[in-house]
C-alpha cells in the first residue's frame, strides 16, 4: 500500500513569507503528527492530529499551525518565516488512536529553505 | 515528559552484535519504549517497541529491566546497511507527544 506522501519535497522561501506543507497519511490511518528536524535541534515534535482534532502540541510559536481534514490528510502552515525555520519537516501517520503508541510511519519530508 | 540519554556514537564491524543502551530514569508507568532508525534525508523507520522484559522481532531485540529506567536495543550481526542514527523514545498512549532524543550514530565498518 502507498506510504505517507508529503508535498512539496523541496521549497525555497524568503523571510516573512508563509508556507503550507501537505501530508497524505497511509490509507486508514487517522492520526497524523508533524516533526521539525534540524542539525542543531534534532527531531522536535510540532503537533498531532486525530480525527480532525489537535490532540497535542509541541513547544513552537503560534506561527506554526496545522489542521487535519475529514479524509485524514493534514497540512501545516508556517507564517512570517524566519531563517531558523529552515528544516526538514516530517509527517508521520499511525493507525493507533489510543493505547500503546504503536508504529509511526514517516514520509520522506519536505525540506524548507528560508533565505 | 521522560527524557532519554543515549551514547552519541558507536562503531562496529560487520557481523558483530551491537547493543545500544538508552537511559530514561523518569519513565512513567504508562510509557512505552520505542526505537527508530533513520538514514540521511529519510524519515525515521520503526524498529521495535516494548513495555517490559524482552521483545524480539525479525530485525532486533529490546531488553527492558524490571525497573524500566533503561533499555537496550540489540542488533544481531550488523551489516554496512545498518549504518544510521538510532533513536530511543519514551512515551505513553498515542496522543502524548513523542520526544526524540539526540540519537546514536552507528557506524558499521567492513
Amino acid at each position: 500500500k502507498a506510504g505517507v506522501t508529503q508535498t512539496p519535497r523541496y521549497l525555497i522561501k524568503t523571510r516573512g513569507q508563509q508556507v503550507t506543507l501537505s501530508c497524505s497519511p497511509i490509507s486508514g490511518h487517522r492520526s497524523v503528527s508533524w516533526y521539525q528536524q534540524t542539525p542543531g535541534q534534532g527531531l522536535q515534535f510540532l503537533f498531532e492530529y486525530f480525527s480532525e482534532t489537535q490532540r497535542n502540541k509541541g513547544n513552537f510559536p503560534g506561527r506554526f499551525s496545522g489542521r487535519q481534514f475529514s479524509n485524514s490528510r493534514s497540512e501545516m502552515n508556517v507564517s512570517t518565516l524566519e531563517l531558523g525555520d529552515s528544516a526538514l519537516y516530517l509527517c508521520a501517520s499511525s493507525l493507533v488512536g489510543g493505547g500503546p503508541p504503536g508504529e509511526l510511519f514517516f514520509g520522506e519530508g519536505s525540506r524548507l529553505t528560508v533565505l | 515528559l521522560a527524557k532519554t540519554t543515549q551514547p552519541i556514537s558507536m562503531d562496529s564491524y560487520e557481523g558483530q552484535e551491537v547493543n545500544i543502551t538508552c537511559s530514561h530514569n523518569n519513565i512513567a508507568t504508562n510509557d512505552y519504549i520505542t526505537w527508530y532508525q533513520q538514514f540521511p534525508s529519510q524519515g525515521p523507520r520503526f524498529i521495535i517497541q516494548g513495555y517490559k522484559t524482552k521483545v524480539t522481532n525479525e530485525v532486533a531485540s529490546l531488553f527492558i529491566p524490571a525497573d524500566r529506567k533503561s533499555s537496550t536495543l540489540s542488533l544481531p550481526r550488523v551489516s554496512l546497511s545498518d549504518t544510521a542514527v538510532y533513536y530511543c523514545l519514551v512515551g505513553g498512549e498515542y496522543g502524548n507527544k513523542l520526544v526524540f532524543g539526540a540519537g546514536t550514530i552507528l557506524r558499521v565498518k567492513s
